[in-house]
């Protein structure tokens, strides 16, 4: 199976929090990471979480992580319509599952 | 340093003509990744190095690819006798790796590749 597993879809609106799930493979990671991809661009690392850490905070962005069920997910506190965008997560191993696009809907 | 840079940004190309991507990553970074992306997916790994080494190269690479990072620095993909399939974006990726972790991995914009 995928290394990574996202939801493909999310919408919400513009002011709303957004949360982007991910399941992950590699158990030996010592870092786990969500990037941000906008139409024709590269990926742009957003924010990482190491792993001996539950949650981590940073502005807008809220990581969660739980290790026993590999579960990471990326919380969006007051999406605006900039952040639509298809978001990865991904382990040390660096393989990527098709993303999570989100819409902000204004 | 101006982070990972890929040349060129877009390249068409006839099928069956050979083409050559070129990556410079961030300068102190020991390893390097490429990726193949197409629309709607993810990046796909195709083959990572340390230094110049290379040392994993996904089993799904055709054999018309080939990558090399020949004094550790920058990194050139290769695509033999294209087809209209290798169309995609093509990205690399560069960190550091040190003690068994993966430091400040960062991606280029992409080559993105038309095969006609």
């Amino acid at each position: 199976g995928e290394d990574v597993e996202q939801s493909l879809f999310l919408s919400v609106r513009e002011g709303d929090s957004s949360v982007i799930n991910c399941t992950y493979t590699d158990s030996s990671s010592t870092y786990l990471y969500w990037y941000k991809q906008e139409p024709g661009a590269g990926l742009q690392l957003l924010t990482y979480i190491f792993s001996n850490m539950d949650m981590k905070q940073d502005q807008r962005l809220t990581v969660l992580l739980n290790k026993k069920d590999k579960h990471l997910s990326l919380r969006i506190a007051d999406t605006q319509t900039g952040d639509s965008a298809i978001y990865f997560c991904a382990a040390e191993d660096m393989r990527f599952g098709a993303g999570t696009r989100l819409t902000v809907k204004p | 340093d101006t982070g990972v840079s890929q040349n060129p940004r877009h390249k068409i190309t006839k099928r069956g003509q050979n083409v050559t991507f070129r990556c410079d990553p961030i300068s102190e970074h020991n390893r390097l990744y490429w990726y193949r992306q197409t629309l709607g997916q993810g990046p796909e790994f195709l083959t990572y190095f340390q230094n110049e080494a290379q040392l994993e190269k996904s089993r799904l690479l055709s054999d018309r690819f080939s990558a090399e990072r020949p004094k550790g620095s920058f990194s050139t993909l290769e695509i033999q006798r294209t087809e209209q399939g290798d169309s995609a974006m093509y990205l690399c990726a560069s960190s550091s790796y040190r003690d068994r972790i993966n430091y400040g991995y960062t991606f280029g914009s992409g080559t993105r590749l038309t095969v006609v």
